[in-house]
């Protein structure tokens, strides 16, 4: 099956923890993103990357680190420094980067809490 | 100041009829606009997007754009109770960064 993953489905951290979202993409696609949702509000975009070793802060990147050593691949880490990490923590992927369409699709998400 | 505008609801809708829901945007150089649907507790999925002026029909469902004016609609006909969910608008302007709206819930009811 083609998708998205996003590992763990919850996840609990505690206070100074650093934590690490997992996700993973089989469809080739070039870009992969990630996006953090609080409850009753939109998406805010946290990292993105649109070529593997290299990624781009979005509007909300303090406290959060990134990686992209394969294409399919895109891990995000929440560390200490993020004082209000309890959210919905979302990845996408398009597979054009570059072009006016960029349809992006989503992963099934992890939501983090801090104890 | 937030970019892409949308009226957070609920907006309650007969079963049957047609659920009319609009979003505006700040930026004139947006270039795609996406309609995701989100279920409680799911994340979004992609129902359509529309790059022209005018209408793009897909099923039950058609995307409105206006440039000129700045606004894009997303009106479901014959509305289900499966439609029962937030409607997010995505804006994409230069670059290939999408910018979300804050969602409208919308309530369909039998």
């Amino acid at each position: 099956d083609g998708g998205i993953t996003q590992s763990p489905k919850y996840l609990f951290r505690k206070e100074g923890q650093n934590v690490t979202l997992s996700c993973e993409q089989n469809l080739n696609h070039d870009a992969m993103y990630w996006y953090r949702q609080d409850p009753g509000q939109g998406l805010r975009l946290i990292y993105y990357s649109q070529i593997v070793n290299d990624f781009q802060k979005g509007d909300i990147a303090e406290g959060y680190s990134v990686s992209r050593e394969k294409k399919e691949s895109f891990p995000l880490t929440v560390t200490s420094a993020q004082k209000n990490p309890t959210a919905f923590y979302l990845c996408a992927s398009s597979p054009l980067a570059g072009t006016r369409y960029n349809e992006q699709f989503f992963g099934p998400g992890t939501r983090l809490t801090v104890l | 100041q937030k970019e892409v505008e949308q009226n957070s609801g609920p907006l309650s809708v007969p079963e049957g009829a047609i659920a009319s829901l609009n979003c505006t945007y700040s930026d004139r150089g947006s270039q795609s606009f996406f309609w995701y649907r989100q279920y409680s507790g799911k994340s979004p999925e992609l129902i359509m997007f529309i790059y022209s002026n005018g209408d793009k029909e897909d099923g039950r469902f058609t995307a409105q754009l206006n440039k000129a004016s700045q606004y894009v609609s997303l009106l479901i006909r014959d509305s289900q109770p499966s439609d029962s969910a937030t409607y997010l608008c995505a804006v994409k302007a230069a670059g290939n960064k999408l910018t979300f709206g804050g969602g409208t819930r919308v309530l369909v009811k039998p």
